[in-house]
């Protein structure tokens, strides 16, 4: 099993563009999450999916991020207009179901100038 | 949100040495996780702790749940430099549908 993979892994972009990050999870695994991880703030939950549905988006930050899963093998988190307050390492995780221990990606080291 | 504090920030040893964490909830949890991430790696799952007062071993590591269920803690005996990293508790918060909640960590660093 090739694990949780993200792409890229690492995206240097101006202030104003349009990000997005993709993310395939294991196969088989229900649950999907998006973190957000910064010195400052440690990991934040963004985001999380189960079975393709968005089960809590509170920890988005504000409008300019939206997340989507289409089907069982791929999501994006999308940042529009990116800031350079944006820049951290986000993390796609997976697990078999929710209540189960998870399986990080590589990440992707975001940063916006 | 699910307030969990992780006890100490930062831990330097020198290799030999054994090395404790500790996880702390104002809160009863239903079950902590425990995570492990290398210096410019990603959160590795370590073990999940689900019964009150259990305590798991993987090799050199043991992991202990409080009675109470409110505080956890990870334990490493004769530290190695390859336990280099930043050890992560993980709580759900409750009613939270699985929300899962990262302490801070606790950064360890070994001497040679």
């Amino acid at each position: 099993d090739a694990g949780v993979i993200q792409s890229p892994r690492h995206e240097v972009t101006e202030m104003g563009q349009e990000v997005t990050l993709r993310c395939k999870p294991i196969s088989g695994h229900n649950s999907l999450f998006w973190y957000r991880q910064t010195m400052m703030r440690g990991l934040e939950l963004l985001i999380y999916f189960n079975n393709n549905v968005p089960i809590d988006d509170s920890g988005m930050p504000e409008d300019r991020f939206s997340a989507k899963m289409p089907n069982a093998s791929f999501s994006t988190l999308k940042i529009q207009p990116s800031e350079p307050r944006d820049s951290a390492v986000y993390f796609c995780a997976s697990s078999p179901d929710l209540n189960y221990g998870y399986t990080f990606g590589s990440g992707t080291r975001l940063t916006v100038v | 949100g699910q307030q969990v504090m992780q006890i100490p920030q930062y831990q330097h040893v020198q290799e030999g040495e054994d090395f404790t964490t500790y996880c702390n909830s104002s809160t009863t949890l239903s079950n902590i996780q425990w995570y492990k991430q290398r210096p410019g790696g990603h959160p590795v799952f370590l073990i999940q702790l689900v019964k009150s007062g259990e305590v798991k071993k993987q090799k050199r590591l043991t992991f202990q749940f409080g009675e109470a269920k409110k505080n956890s803690s990870l334990h490493i005996t004769a530290t190695q430099t390859t336990d280099v990293g930043t050890y992560f508790c993980a709580v759900e918060e409750a009613g939270s549908n699985y929300k899962l909640t990262f302490g801070k960590g606790t950064l360890l660093t070994v001497n040679p």
